[in-house]
């Protein structure tokens, strides 16, 4: 079955801890994405990428870290430096596309396909 | 200004009643716009994408689009209790920077 598959489900980490959250999807989708959500909060981005290789910052990427070596892979480091990382994590995927016409072949650019979120506890 | 505005609500409803959502943006480049539905402690999912002016169908769902006013509409026919979760309202600026309202929360009574 195709989809996105975040781990860990549920992380404790201690102050001071940097931490890796993982995501993977198998869609052949080019870009992907990480938002963060607060209780009873609506979805903010972290950072995002179009393609291999490239990424961007979304509006609340301070003390946030990715990379996009894969196709396939996209994993966000929550470091000490963000000062208040306990939330509910989610990561995207989308067929992507650089600008031009909003339906591709493959379906809707921006039409997001969700993991099932990490929850981060600082302790 | 928020880039995308909606009201949180609780927005509360009888059961076989229209729901009424409601969403508005402010990048006029942006170019598709996106509902999705989450339930408690869940991940969201998506239930309509429109790109085009007017009015777009599925099922009990119909969105609307008016880039002039900017705002991007929900209805939700017949609404049952299983329709009970927070709707949030997405847009694609551009790029593929996909930015999030901060959710409308359903309440369908019986």
């Amino acid at each position: 079955d195709g989809g996105i598959t975040q781990s860990p489900k549920y992380l404790f980490r201690k102050e001071g801890q940097n931490v890796t959250l993982s995501c993977e999807q198998n869609l052949n989708h080019d870009a992907m994405y990480w938002y963060r959500q607060d209780p009873g909060q609506g979805l903010r981005l972290i950072y995002y990428s179009q393609i291999v290789n490239d990424f961007q910052k979304g509006d609340i990427a301070e003390g946030y870290s990715v990379s996009r070596e894969k196709k396939e892979s996209f994993p966000l480091t929550v470091t000490s430096a963000q000062k208040n990382p306990t939330a509910f994590y989610l990561c995207a995927s989308s067929i992507g596309g650089t600008g031009g016409a909003p339906e591709l072949a493959g379906g809707i650019t921006g039409e997001l396909f969700f993991g099932e979120g990490s929850r981060l506890t600082v302790l | 200004q928020k880039e995308v505005e909606q009201n949180s609500g609780p927005l509360s409803v009888p059961e076989g009643a229209i729901a009424s959502l409601n969403c508005t943006y402010s990048d006029r480049v942006s170019q598709s716009f996106f509902w999705y539905r989450q339930y408690s402690g869940k991940s969201p999912e998506l239930i309509m994408s429109i790109y085009s002016n007017g009015d777009k169908e599925d099922g009990r769902f119909t969105a609307q689009l008016n880039k002039a006013s900017q705002y991007v509409s929900l209805l939700i026919r017949d609404s049952q209790p299983s329709d009970s979760a927070t709707y949030l309202c997405a847009v694609n600026g551009g790029y593929q920077k996909v930015t999030f309202g901060t959710g409308t929360k359903l309440q369908v009574i019986p």
